[in-house]
């Protein structure tokens, strides 16, 4: 069963304006994190943003912001004033933590393009 | 030195050849890993090694053989590959196994098998 959803498989945005990128996670385990990777057409994976399960307040990086809601389990990227060089795909992960080690889990990404 | 290199960038094999992908990491992460990525999907883990250790095999085929020679250098290497094993292999890593910590990539080596 897939466990992190990203329902746009692509965004358009006008440079300077905000967007928000979807991403629903499904898990059972109490303690989990959430990440947001950006991969431009290089691709090199990029962190952004990380919510840990516990952490009371929205995850913030300059232009960068988490709109966390646990109890719908959704963990919305918000990027604010887009640039040009926003474009790129992005992608929701949630760590997972079978037997002590650790995993990344991915959406399928959501390819968002800004337009000038 | 907080970037995680791979090399090379490109690599073109046959499928009876042997090569060999390199990363390397300078900033005393002791968890490192191999993904790899096809064209349009998302990264898919291979292996997750903790202190030099072999944490995690994800079922991959044994023509891809991980090596962690010491905390700072991850190697896979290759042998007998498909042409189906074409993909970005991507190198990552992270302080420790759990915390929370995100997980630096490098910028990956574009791999094509004839």
């Amino acid at each position: 069963a897939q466990k992190i959803t990203q329902t746009q498989p692509g965004m358009f945005v006008q440079e300077k304006e905000a967007v928000t990128l979807d991403c629903t996670y499904d898990t059972s385990d109490p303690s989990y994190g959430l990440f947001w990777y950006k991969q431009p057409s290089s691709g090199e994976m990029i962190f952004l943003i990380y919510q840990g399960s516990y952490d009371q307040q929205n995850a913030t990086e300059g232009r960068y912001s988490l709109n966390f809601q646990k109890a719908r389990k959704s963990a919305n990227l918000v990027i604010s004033a887009s640039q040009l060089g926003d474009s790129a795909m992005y992608f929701c992960a949630m760590r997972e933590d079978p037997g002590g080690s650790e995993k990344l889990v991915f959406g399928k990404g959501t390819k968002l393009t800004v337009n000038p | 030195d907080t970037e995680v290199t791979q090399t090379p960038k490109h690599l073109v094999m046959g499928m009876t050849n042997k090569k060999s992908l390199k990363c390397e990491q300078h900033m005393g992460h002791r968890a490192m890993y191999w993904y790899k990525q096809k064209a349009k999907k998302p990264p898919e883990l291979m292996f997750v090694y903790s202190y030099e250790k072999l944490s995690i095999n994800e079922s991959v085929p044994s023509r891809f053989s991980p090596e962690c020679p010491n905390s700072s250098l991850l190697n896979l290497h290759l042998h007998a590959l498909q042409p189906e094993d074409s993909a970005l292999y991507l190198c990552a890593s992270s302080p420790y196994i759990g915390g929370g910590n995100e997980q630096f990539f490098g910028p990956g080596t574009r791999l094509t098998v004839l």
